[in-house]
């Protein structure tokens, strides 16, 4: 099982400020089968990135993802008050899928 | 617009059952395939069980955690997909969300917001 840790843990930001997320995996994963998702309270998670860098269909353009093999991030310039939540890295290259243990980005 | 929402989750005792739907609309169905991930109170999200398409065989596979005890199934004739739940442990306490598998990345591109199973005695 790919084992997947986030870090930070928590991101204390102010709207306008970028954000850098890190991703890093046990073992390498094909960089066609990382993603990253946002979740907020009370609502499904979103997609935003797969594919490691490609954005999902209607994901602004301020979130950008990248990397490989082991160590992927997820950048977003210049935050949104909406962007305040937890985002979770996500491998599905291999079974179990399995999820980081999220970074929440929140208001400073 | 695609929609997943998840019923059937509730307050059940150890030891008991419990059948989880996940009803879908705005995408066809047949053809895509299906998973339910967990998500215990303040842990991380944890998949569950998968089921292929019907062309496929609708073939299954499970989480280690809960193989023997959980069955996934769907009803393409009604858009659904199941989990039914067996045995239920305290350790099955979380929030059970389902998703599809996009057809072009096979990652998981839209997910419920998802269905709270409590087992407590």
């Amino acid at each position: 099982e790919i084992v997947l840790t986030q870090s930070p843990g928590t991101l204390s930001l102010s709207p306008g400020e970028r954000a850098t997320l890190s991703c890093r995996a046990s073992q390498r994963v094909s960089s066609r089968y990382l993603a990253w998702y946002q979740q907020k309270p009370g609502q499904a998670l979103r997609l935003l990135i797969y594919g490691a860098s490609t954005r999902a269909t209607g994901i602004p353009d301020r979130f950008s993802g990248s990397g490989s093999g082991t160590d992927f991030t997820l950048t977003i310039f210049r935050l949104e008050p909406e962007d305040f939540a937890v985002y979770y890295c996500q491998q599905y290259g291999s079974s179990p899928r399995t999820f980081g243990q999220g970074t929440k980005v929140e208001i400073k | 617009e695609v929609q997943l929402v998840e019923s059937g989750g509730g307050l059940v005792k150890p030891g008991r059952s419990l059948r989880l739907s996940c009803s879908t609309s705005g995408f066809t169905f047949y053809d895509y395939a299906m998973r339910w991930f967990r998500q215990a109170p303040g842990k991380g999200l944890e998949w569950v069980a998968f089921i292929s398409t019907s062309p496929y065989g609708a073939t299954t596979e499970y989480a280690a955690s809960v193989t023997g005890r959980f069955t996934i199934s769907r009803d393409d004739s009604k858009s659904i997909a199941y989990l039914q739940m067996h045995s239920l442990q305290t350790e099955d306490t979380a929030v059970y969300y389902c998703t599809r598998d996009a057809i072009s990345d096979f990652t998981n591109d839209f997910w419920g917001q998802g269905t709270l199973v409590t087992v407590s005695s």
